[in-house]
Parts: structure tokens; sequence; C-alpha cells
């Protein structure tokens, strides 16, 4: 029961923004949106998470769309660290908390 | 320094021999799980635990067994290994800000070969 899909790969230029993105077209009420990276065999990174109002840090930044079917993360200027699989994931609430759905995630290559 | 530790980090055992993957978190986390992770199939979840003595199957709890005696230790274990479950085991820990999980902290992976 796949709650999020996302492309297989990308691919992005050095220095160009990297945009991802994400359907969650079943997202229900409270469910926030999350994104996570892995670096080759590395454990998963936290990157951003939302709910409902986009999103900024250090890292990203999260657009997700009025009626919260779909985000996107955006890595502004990317660079060859960038380069991992991304992971858009829904995180359950109320009975299915704890329930995280990892998908296959978004092969990202960042090229120079 | 917060983290999540594993142990072993690598493994190589045979079909049946019962082994125990560890995980330890220095966080006071309530939540810990644990994910495997195959080529092609990305991370699956196979059990989490939302505190001491609570747990529950993810999407592939077949074949492995967990305990939470502690808040900080949540071993994997593996009661009569198959060479199914050679993978790569992630342990995760976060804490609960009220309904909903935290940002997960990953170990650093246990490299699973069962022969």
């Amino acid at each position: 029961d796949a709650k999020t899909t996302q492309p297989t790969s990308m691919d992005c230029a050095e220095g160009r923004a990297a945009n991802l993105p994400c359907n969650h077209s079943t997202i229900s009420g409270n469910e926030y949106v999350y994104w996570y990276r892995q670096i080759h065999s590395q454990g998963p990174q936290y990157i951003i998470h939302g709910l409902k109002n986009n999103e900024t840090n250090e890292m990203a930044s999260l657009i997700i769309t009025e009626d919260r079917k779909s985000s996107t993360l955006i890595l502004p200027h990317a660079t060859l660290r960038d380069t991992a699989v991304y992971y858009c994931i829904v995180a359950g609430r109320g009975s299915t908390l704890g329930r995280l759905y990892f998908g296959r995630g978004t092969q990202l290559t960042v090229w120079p | 320094e917060a983290q999540v530790t594993q142990n072993p980090r690598y493994l190589i055992t045979v079909t049946g021999k019962k082994l125990t993957v560890t995980c330890s978190q220095n966080m006071n986390h309530e939540y810990m799980s644990w994910y495997r992770q195959d080529p092609g199939l990305g991370l699956r979840q196979i059990y989490y635990s939302m505190n001491v003595e609570v747990t529950d199957k993810g999407d592939v709890p077949e074949g492995y067994k967990v305990s939470r005696k502690e808040k900080r230790n949540f071993p994997l274990i593996l009661e009569s290994p198959s060479p199914n479950q050679t993978s790569l085991y992630f342990c995760a820990s976060s804490a609960l800000a009220g309904s909903r999980t935290d940002t997960q902290y990953f170990g650093p992976g246990t490299r699973l070969t069962v022969l």
C-alpha cells in the first residue's frame, strides 16, 4: 500500500536548484510530510518536514500544494555531496502513529 | 554526542543459527524502529516500539522478534535466520512530539549475510 510516489531517478547540474517531486494523494487529515536522504549505504538523514505551509531550513525548502496531495523538495544550490537517494514519507498519526512508509525514493545525481 | 548505535556492523552467519542485533540510543527517545533495506525495495519497516514494553509490527515482521525492556535498547532477534533475511538493517529512534513521530535518527546499519 504505497503512500507516496516519487520518480525513480533525477539529475541536476552542480550549482543549480534540484526540485524533487512527491505525490501523496491519499494523505489524510493531519499527516505530516517528511523528507530524508540516504547517501550510499549510510543511515538516512532527516532533511525537512511540513504539514500544510511551506517550510525552509538550512538544507532545503519544502513546498506543499494547497490540497496537500503533492509536495516538492527544493535544494537551492545542489552540490556533488547532495548525490543521494531522497525519500518522501507520510508520517502516520492516530491509529497508525509509528508506521512509516519510506518507499523506494528518488536517486538524485548531481553532476559537475 | 547524540547517537544511535548498532552492533555488530557486519555479520555473516548460517541458516538456523539464532542471532541478535543490538540497538541503543542515548537521547531518551520513546520511539524506536527497525528497518531492512534491499536493492530496489527501499526501506521497509520491520517492527517499531512506541515505548517500553510496547511493540508493533511494521510491514515485514515475519521471521523477526523484538523486545523493549529498557527505553534505550531495542534488540532485533532472528530466531532461525534464512537466506532471504540477508539484508542491510537500520535501527532508528525519535521523540514523540505530541501525536506525531518526530525526526528520526538512524544508526549506521548492520549488514547481515545468511548462508
